[in-house]
């Protein structure tokens, strides 16, 4: 069975631009979560989608969304980058999110670096 | 605000003893832990979870304990192997919040042959 695969794996953008990345579910998992890690804060819950809808929301900019498609497939967007949007960023993938022996599956990331 | 504490950033083991790593939480409402293991360049993979309703889960050789009045978890390793070396993380979630979990800050695990 394939794991979660996110593209691109690596990005480089300017301050100001948008970037959208992308991520394809484990085959049969309807959950989506995105997450951002960097040195200074973390593994940090970005948003989590379900069914294609927004199940849950971190504490990020509105600059900062997402969606997902009928096939359970996501893709999140920041518009208007900023340096510190500087990170990896992590998708993860669940049966039904996180309950009953269905934790998240990662995964590798895409490393986005704004200059 | 942290609700999920790492208090370790590293630790070294021998070969075949025990590696413990600890994970303290400030939230109650916490009814669900887990840990991941990360290699670099790589995203995290799951290991092993618990729920609140219990004290210790194990799976070969990990081991989770959970002392919900100290809010406490730890994961034992035994015997540890070099190949466990990489960073470990606790997280944390409770009921209804679905894909969001807290994690802790990362305790790096190094295993000496």
């Amino acid at each position: 069975k394939a794991g979660v695969t996110q593209t691109p794996r690596y990005l480089i953008k300017t301050r100001g631009q948008q970037v959208t990345l992308s991520c394809s579910p484990i085959s049969g998992h309807r959950s989506v979560s995105w997450y951002q890690q960097t040195p200074g804060q973390g593994l940090q819950f970005l948003f989590e989608y379900f069914s294609e809808t927004q199940r849950n929301k971190g504490n990020f900019p509105g600059r900062f969304s997402g969606r997902q498609f009928s096939n359970s497939r996501s893709e999140m967007n920041v518009s208007t980058l900023e340096l510190g949007d500087s990170a990896l960023y992590l998708c993860a993938s669940s049966l039904a999110g996180n309950r009953d022996n269905s934790p998240l599956h990662f995964g590798n990331g895409t490393r986005l670096t704004v200059t | 605000d942290q609700q999920v504490k790492q208090n370790s950033p590293s630790l070294s083991v021998q070969e075949g003893r025990i590696s413990i790593l600890n994970c303290d939480y400030t939230n109650s409402m916490f009814d669900y832990f887990l840990w991941y293991k990360k290699y670099p360049a790589e995203g995290p993979t799951f290991l092993i979870s618990i729920s609140s309703i219990k004290d210790k889960n194990e799976d070969g050789r990990f081991t989770v304990f959970l002392n919900k009045s100290a809010k406490h978890l730890s994961l034992h390793i035994v015997p540890s192997q070099p190949g466990d070396s990489a960073v470990y993380f606790c997280a944390a979630s409770w009921y209804n919040q679905g894909g969001k979990l807290i994690f802790g800050q990362g305790t790096e695990l190094s295993v000496k042959p």
